[in-house]
């Protein structure tokens, strides 16, 4: 199994700023997924974090508002731009054990935009 | 890309029961179906991986069942305890091809003693 850390763990921040997540993986991955989960609500993909290359970004998600850097095989971040309280949710990055195709979960990063 | 429904009732029951869960999903059938576990404050964690030519697959008190005629999948805990109260999601293949997965709504499970 993949240790997955984030940092913060939680933000309080204000409308119009921007906040970037960190995350750290114990090993080398090709993949990292990252995911918003409002309260109350699923999971929804918001990018995929590939090393070397832009992220790829599922519909209803921008660069500009969301984005990502991959700078080696064990680190990402994800930056939330220009923030609004319904920015206010948990993101969560993960990574992919591509025999099994699980994924392995952050402890996730909670955001209150005020 | 698919949909996923889960029923976003908790479901109560009591310690020792059998607690069974639903997924059902709308469109292509996927190539597996997994199930997580998620606890308040915490990110999911991978259960069970059951592949579409596979009818059922058991994992300890576990057990998960695969009907791609019904388009659903349940999900059992058997001889339930109060440590298994949590919200579980099932999830699937985002897209018929590509590895990324969409998760449903989840259910919260609560296991009274």
């Amino acid at each position: 199994s993949a240790v997955i850390s984030q940092k913060p763990s939680r933000d309080i921040c204000q409308r119009g700023t921007s906040l970037t997540i960190q995350c750290q993986v114990d090993s080398q991955v090709t993949m990292m997924f990252w995911y918003r989960q409002q309260p109350g609500q699923s999971l929804t993909l918001i990018a995929t974090a590939n090393q070397g290359s832009e992220a790829t970004y599922e519909s209803g998600f921008v660069i500009d508002k969301f984005p990502i850097s991959r700078p080696n095989l064990t680190f990402s971040t994800l930056t939330v731009s220009n923030m609004s309280p319904e920015d206010s949710s948990i993101y969560l990055c993960s990574v992919e054990r591509t025999v099994y195709n699980e994924q392995f979960f952050g402890p996730g990063t909670r955001l209150t935009v005020l | 890309s698919q949909k996923i429904e889960q029923n976003s009732e908790a479901l109560n029951i009591q310690e020792g029961k059998t607690a069974t869960l639903t997924c059902n999903y709308t469109n292509y059938s996927p190539a597996y179906l997994q199930w997580y576990r998620q606890d308040p404050g915490r990110g999911p964690v991978f259960l069970l991986l059951i592949r579409e030519n596979e009818k059922e697959k058991r994992k300890e008190r576990l057990k998960v069942t695969f009907d791609t005629t019904l388009k659903q999948s349940l999900f059992h805990i058997t001889a339930s305890q109060p440590a298994d109260s949590a919200t579980y999601l099932c999830a699937l293949p985002l897209r018929a091809a590509g590895n990324k997965l969409t998760f449903g709504g989840g259910t919260r499970v609560l296991v009274k003693p």
